[in-house]
């Protein structure tokens, strides 16, 4: 399974835009570029998912470099509910397993 | 978006005895579900894979006769933890997938907390 790699924490400022690096060296051509985010005590949840091209929808944006060996997650204006451990996760076609790595925790600060 | 849900939220049971977790998907049929097991400060840690109608999956290290997985219907998958002793208490998530193509999402349950005492 294709490896993901995240710094632990990143901090924000409120308000501010975050971007959230991921790096993923061994991407195959087939593997989607999927981000969840936990909240302490709660299940993952859906943020966005791409393949090649860069994708927007209401919670963020995907970057997506042109080699796919890395990607970033874009908040647009960080909110103290965006606090939270975000995952970069790859799966590949015909397996569908999510292989989580440490994530990265997001601090907002007021 | 889809939801799942799990029941119950949070259990506590003696050392020895065995709980069922029920994982279920609310408004879609889910072909494909997932346990996963989470400790306090650590990741998600991915248990077995089932699907419908199917024997489960296991992941390498999961003890397939302490962790019952049963995906009878599309909409419902229960983990039981059978014999269960302290080192079992930990955060159950389940997830769920309505599809095969990779462009479907996994929809994550809000988890169980299981406390053996």
């Amino acid at each position: 399974d294709a490896k993901t790699t995240q710094p632990n924490s990143m901090e924000s400022n409120e308000e501010e835009p975050v971007h959230l690096p991921c790096n993923h060296s061994t991407i195959s051509g087939t593997d989607y570029i999927h981000w969840y985010r936990q909240l302490p005590s709660q299940g993952p949840e859906y943020v966005i998912h791409g393949l090649t091209s860069n994708v927007n929808n209401r919670m963020a944006s995907l970057a997506i470099a042109e080699d796919r060996k890395s990607s970033t997650l874009i908040l647009h204006r960080a909110t103290l509910r965006d606090a939270a451990v975000y995952y970069c996760i790859l799966s590949g076609s015909g397996t569908y397993k999510y292989i989580f790595g440490t994530g990265t925790r997001l601090k907002v600060l007021a | 978006g889809a939801v799942v849900s799990q029941h119950p939220s949070w259990v506590i049971c003696k050392s020895g005895t065995s709980v069922k977790i029920e994982c279920r998907s609310l408004d879609f049929q889910a072909t494909t579900m997932f346990w996963y097991r989470q400790f306090p400060k650590q990741s998600l840690m991915l248990m077995a894979t089932s699907n419908e109608g199917s024997k489960a999956t296991y992941e390498q290290g999961v003890e397939k006769d302490k962790f019952l997985i049963n995906h009878a219907s599309l909409t419902l998958s229960t983990l039981t933890v059978t014999s269960a002793h302290p080192e079992d208490s930990s955060f159950y998530i389940c997830s769920a997938r309505e599809g095969l193509a990779e462009t479907y999402e996994q929809y994550f349950g809000p988890g169980t907390r299981l406390t053996v005492t």
